[in-house]
């Protein structure tokens, strides 16, 4: 099945304590983004990658990393997470035509 | 600056009631539209997908139409079901956007039986 698989589903974590979120996909797509959801402010992109070792800053992208050393993967780093980076994550794919979402991290930093 | 607005922002509707859900963008200049649906604290599902060079979608009770030159698009549920009830989410994917999809705010719908 076609599909991006995002990990963990729940995450919560204190302040300052490194943490990643891994993103998989199986359609080998090139295109690989972040976005974060939040009430009232709606879904903007973090980070963005068009191919491998390629990637660039999206909209909000303070207080994150990304990497892409392989073209299925593209896991979200927060080295030092802050009470403001709690929301509802996801990572996305895309071929050309049309994006497929994972079923998104929800983390919460206290 | 490139934008996507969703009118109503919530929509109660009685089951059974044919509906239709509202989409406009800033700019014609868009490669495609996605209509995504959300359950509350859960992920995207993608409806369907428009090319910009497309004037409609359809699949089962849904149907999407794209109208660049008036930057506007709309989602059709025929014969609501109580299932339906999710946040509709209009995505435009704008040519200089670097691919990034720009989100309309959402249309919350609630279908009562």
């Amino acid at each position: 099945e076609a599909q991006v698989t995002q990990n963990p589903r729940y995450l919560i974590t204190v302040t300052g304590k490194k943490l990643t979120v891994t993103c998989s996909q199986n359609m080998n797509h090139e295109y690989m983004s972040w976005y974060r959801q939040d009430p009232g402010l709606g879904l903007r992109q973090i980070y963005y990658s068009m191919n491998v070792e390629v990637t660039d800053k999206g909209d909000v992208p303070e207080g994150y990393k990304v990497s892409r050393k392989e073209k299925r993967n593209f896991p979200l780093i927060l080295e030092s997470p802050s009470p403001n980076q709690t929301s509802l994550y996801f990572c996305a794919s895309s071929l050309h035509y049309g994006y497929t979402f994972g079923s998104g991290t929800r983390l919460t930093v206290v | 600056k490139q934008e996507v607005t969703q009118i109503p922002a919530a929509l109660s509707v009685p089951e059974g009631e044919n509906l239709v859900l509202n989409c406009s963008f800033t700019d014609s200049a868009i490669y495609n539209l996605q209509w995504f649906r959300q359950d509350p604290g859960k992920g995207l599902t993608s409806l369907l997908l428009i090319q910009s060079s497309q004037r409609e979608q359809t699949s089962g009770r849904l149907n999407a139409s794209l109208d660049k030159s008036s930057g506007r698009s709309t989602l059709y549920i025929a014969a609501s079901q109580p299932g339906d009830s999710a946040t509709y989410l209009c995505a435009v994917l704008f040519y200089n956007q670097g691919g990034k999809l720009i989100f309309g705010q959402g249309t919350e719908l609630s279908v009562k039986p």
